[in-house]
């Protein structure tokens, strides 16, 4: 069965630091892979997603993620950060062209001056 | 840019009572999904619908849920007699037919049962 493991509840970071946020999936074949960013009171905003090729992949906000098969990991990461980027974030992982996706249990990320 | 909204976004009911949660998809999307997020929790899956049926459910969908697209821009779930679990964030979320995956949310239905 497929899973979604995403290592860190809660990360602290200061305003213009390096940002890497975990996510390591478990499932058979080739996943679809994606970042969703929750705002306090919002809905899940896509930030990126991977589906094939270049397994270095940007989004939106300045975002980024590197797809590694040999480690199942699909880890988020953001140069500097802002302190708009406080939010949840979660690894999604889909099955099939249309089908569900299965998210990690979120990372919230706190940004301090 | 086009978006999914949701209404209302907050509902309180009793216990035991019929609720229906409403979604408007993107327009040009054509597989539409439910999710759930109990506070503190991870978001789960519900349901996925496409060409007017159902096409993959979760075992938290049973008898008390069902979807519905009454016309061309809507999609409801309803929920027939609540219970205090039920109480959660719903989202909905559309696809287009050849986009892997690639869901957008709406921005979340806080269901609160009493």
């Amino acid at each position: 069965a497929q899973s979604v493991t995403q290592p860190d509840i809660h990360i602290t970071v200061s305003e213009g630091a390096s940002l890497e946020l975990r996510c390591n999936y478990s499932y058979g074949a080739t996943p679809y892979l994606f970042w969703y960013v929750q705002s306090p009171g919002q809905g899940l905003q896509l930030l990126l997603k991977y589906f094939s090729g270049d397994t270095l992949v940007q989004g939106i906000k300045g975002f980024e993620a590197e797809f590694k098969r040999s480690q199942s990991s699909f880890n988020l990461r953001k140069p500097s950060v802002h302190w708009s980027d406080a939010a949840e974030y979660f690894c999604a992982v889909g099955s099939d062209s249309w089908g569900k996706l299965q998210f990690g249990a979120g990372t919230q990320v706190v940004v301090t001056p | 840019e086009p978006e999914v909204t949701q209404t209302p976004s907050h509902q309180v009911t009793q216990m035991g009572q019929e609720v229906i949660l409403r979604c408007v998809p993107i327009s040009n999307h054509l597989y539409f999904y439910w999710y759930r997020q109990i506070l503190g929790q991870k978001v789960e899956f519900l349901v996925s619908f496409y060409n007017n049926e159902i096409s993959e459910k979760s075992e938290i969908f049973d008898d008390q849920f069902s979807v519905e697209r009454p016309d061309g821009s809507n999609f409801t779930l309803k929920i027939r007699s609540t219970k205090l679990e039920d109480s959660a964030m719903y989202f909905c979320a559309s696809s287009r037919l050849t986009t892997y995956n690639e869901q957008f949310f709406g921005p979340g239905t806080r269901l609160t049962v009493l």
